[in-house]
């Protein structure tokens, strides 16, 4: 099955700073990647994802680059603000066995990310 | 429009006791799943459901039964609870395409087995 392995697991940055999170995956047929962010005692939520027919997407502060021959995809967060600090969580998805076959998320350990005031 | 509901949001249970969680969503999603989240460790799946009467096993399937009845409904089951099972459980759905769709979590249940 797929394995999805995320670095680092700690992060801190200074407000205002950049932040960068990686994931690796092991199954090359895997062909969507969402990142969720988990504030404390909160459900995670999607903040964006990217298909394996993109190199890069962006949303304002946060951008997600994928590299199918190294088999790895990055979150980048610039201007980093108080409110980022969380866990913040890769998934990939590889394709079912047949087209009726559940999608599952193979999920990444996680990073806290605290960016410091 | 709620999302997808969890009931209850905690619970303690005796070792040997058995529960339902239980998880509503109201998005029409085909795709449901159960996760366990504990410290260190990610999220990893328990079972899920690709429709209605349909239920299969994930990573972790091993003391936990499902059932989805309906298809806004899937409910979570454990016969006899263990202390290894305390955890933060996750009820998630998703539509079904050949892409990949975003899954949509709910509140989470925290469970103690003591």
């Amino acid at each position: 099955g797929e394995n999805v392995e995320q670095h680092p697991s700690t992060l801190s940055v200074q407000e205002g700073d950049s932040a960068v999170i990686k994931c690796t995956y092991s199954d090359s047929a895997s062909n969507y990647f969402p990142w969720y962010k988990q504030e404390l005692g909160k459900r995670p939520q999607l903040i964006i994802d990217i298909r394996s027919n993109v190199g890069e997407k962006k949303d304002q502060r946060i951008a997600v680059t994928l590299n199918k021959t190294a088999k790895h995809f990055s979150l980048h967060i610039t201007e980093t603000q108080p409110e980022d600090s969380a866990v913040y969580f890769c998934a990939a998805n590889p394709p079912g066995i047949s087209s009726g076959s559940a999608r599952q998320l193979t999920f990444g350990s996680g990073t806290q990310l605290t960016v410091l005031p | 429009n709620a999302g997808v509901t969890q009931t209850p949001k905690f619970r303690v249970l005796k070792t040997g006791q058995s529960m339902t969680l239980l998880c509503a969503q109201d998005m029409n999603h085909e795709y449901m799943y159960w996760y366990r989240q504990d410290p260190g460790m990610g999220l990893r799946l328990i079972h899920y459901s690709v429709g209605e009467g349909t239920t299969a096993k994930g990573e972790v399937p091993d003391g936990y039964n499902v059932s989805r009845l309906k298809k806004q409904n899937f409910l979570l089951g454990l016969e006899s609870a263990a202390p290894s099972q305390t955890s933060v459980y996750f009820c998630a759905s998703s539509h079904t395409t050949v892409s990949g769709q975003p899954q949509h979590f709910g509140d989470g249940t925290r469970l103690s087995i003591l």
